[in-house]
């Protein structure tokens, strides 16, 4: 079945550093690829999105890319805030299904 | 435009005992998604409502059922409860057909079994 591996948590980092979070899908078709956030006490948030190979999705200075060939959306940020604290999520959807699949979260810490 | 709604914030029950969580849709949205998330996992799947009818179901048994109203807000029911059963409950709303449609997570229901 469908699967999603996220980069083992937690990370915390200094504010202004590089983030990296790798997120690794298993999927029959071509799935689109989603980023969620989530802050404390809150719901998930949509943070970028990517609905087929070579896509790059990006919002409040984040990005990556849906890389068919190594089956990959890694989460990536020039330079973290404070603010951007919170759980992240990778997940996919099959097409046209509207349902997500899920990775585990990482939880991220910025310190400033 | 309201977003997704749940109520109530927090509950909790003793094992054996039935609940039922509640969740309003964003407007204009006529299908609703629920999801299980465990402490320190990500969503599960329960399952989704289109127009009333159950659309689709994850890994759950039974007594998790569900029911979606004419005004598309919905409920989670889940019968015999199980201290497993601890966890949030997210919903989440959408519209399919809509290009590229994001799910609108509520900010979910903790529910926690003694």
């Amino acid at each position: 079945g469908n699967s999603v591996t996220q980069m083992e948590g937690p990370v915390t980092l200094s504010e202004e550093a590089f983030l990296t979070i790798n997120c690794t899908y298993t999927a029959t078709g071509y799935p689109s690829l989603f980023w969620y956030v989530q802050y404390p006490g809150e719901g998930l948030q949509l943070l970028l999105k990517a609905t087929k190979a070579d896509d790059k999705g990006s919002n409040k200075g984040f990005e990556a890319t849906y890389r068919k060939e190594t089956t990959s959306f890694h989460l990536e940020k020039g330079s973290v805030q404070v603010s951007d604290s919170a759980v992240y999520f990778c997940a996919l959807e099959e097409r046209g299904a509207q349902k997500l699949v899920f990775g585990q979260g990482t939880r991220l810490t910025i310190n400033p | 435009e309201t977003g997704v709604t749940q109520s109530p914030t927090h509950l909790i029950k003793t094992r054996g005992q039935q609940v039922t969580l509640r969740c309003s849709s964003q407007s204009g949205h006529n299908t609703v998604s629920w999801y299980q998330q465990a402490l320190g996992q990500g969503p599960q799947f329960i399952f989704q409502y289109y127009r009333e009818e159950e659309n689709g179901r994850g890994n759950f048994p039974p007594r998790f059922s569900g029911l979606q109203f004419p005004n598309y807000s919905s409920e989670l029911n889940v019968n015999a409860l199980e201290l497993d059963d601890s966890a949030l409950y997210l919903c989440a709303s959408s519209q399919p057909g809509t290009v590229n449609s994001p799910l609108h997570f509520g900010n979910g229901t903790r529910l926690t079994v003694t």
